[in-house]
């Protein structure tokens, strides 16, 4: 039973460009969040999906964006890349809004 | 929104000891998680926790809802154990996440 998924492991862009991170969820799970962690920092919660909507959002601007496709996996998109963005972001899974599994993370790197 | 605070913020160890770290919540929750983060950055699921207590192996983890807080205990710690532990919690379906406890076992 494949876990969940996340591409790339690694990413580097530079300000102002626009940068896709790819989630694919655990078999069985129909919800989809993200989320955002700063080195040395807990994970923040950036916004949910299901049934293809955003559910829930987390206290980030509209630069950050995404979309649930009908296989339930999910796209992370930000706009206008600043340095801060840098981080490591992580998807999980669940079914509903029960216990959550995370993927690997893409850590993106803005120069 | 919901703060959660975790306590201690650092750990050292000597392997085979016993250890317990705390969360409380400033709010009610009702899903409740504990996570292991390993150096690569991936979290590991530990417990599923809104209520009650449960035990895996060497770890067990307890929640008493009404007074807002729950325990991760480690037993007989070993040096695979080392690395940053995490509580999170949420009342809408998003978790709210501690700024963890790291955990060093020395051998």
């Amino acid at each position: 039973d494949a876990g969940v998924t996340q591409s790339p492991t690694h990413l580097i862009k530079t300000r102002g460009q626009q940068v896709t991170l790819r989630c694919s969820p655990k078999s069985g799970h129909d919800t989809v969040s993200w989320y955002q962690q700063a080195l040395g920092q807990g994970p923040q919660f950036i916004f949910q999906y299901y049934e293809e909507e955003e559910r829930q959002r987390g206290n980030f601007p509209d630069r950050f964006s995404g979309h649930q496709f009908p296989n339930y996996s999910s796209e992370l998109n930000v706009n206008a890349l600043l340095l801060g963005d840098s981080a490591l972001y992580l998807c999980a899974s669940s079914l509903k809004v029960i216990e959550q599994y995370f993927g690997p993370g893409t850590r993106l790197t803005v120069t | 929104g919901i703060q959660v605070e975790q306590s201690p913020p650092d750990l050292i160890l000597q392997e085979g000891a016993n250890s317990t770290l705390r969360c409380n919540f400033s709010d009610s929750v009702n899903n409740l998680q504990w996570f292991h983060q390993n150096p690569w950055g991936q979290l590991i699921n530990l417990f599923y926790i809104p209520s009650g207590t449960k035990q895996n192996g060497r770890l067990s983890a307890t929640t008493v809802a009404t007074e807002r807080y729950s325990l991760l205990y480690i037993s007989s710690s070993q040096t695979t154990d080392s690395g940053v532990y995490f509580c999170a919690g949420g009342s809408q379906g998003n978790l709210i996440f501690g700024k963890g406890t790291k955990l060093s076992v020395k051998p």
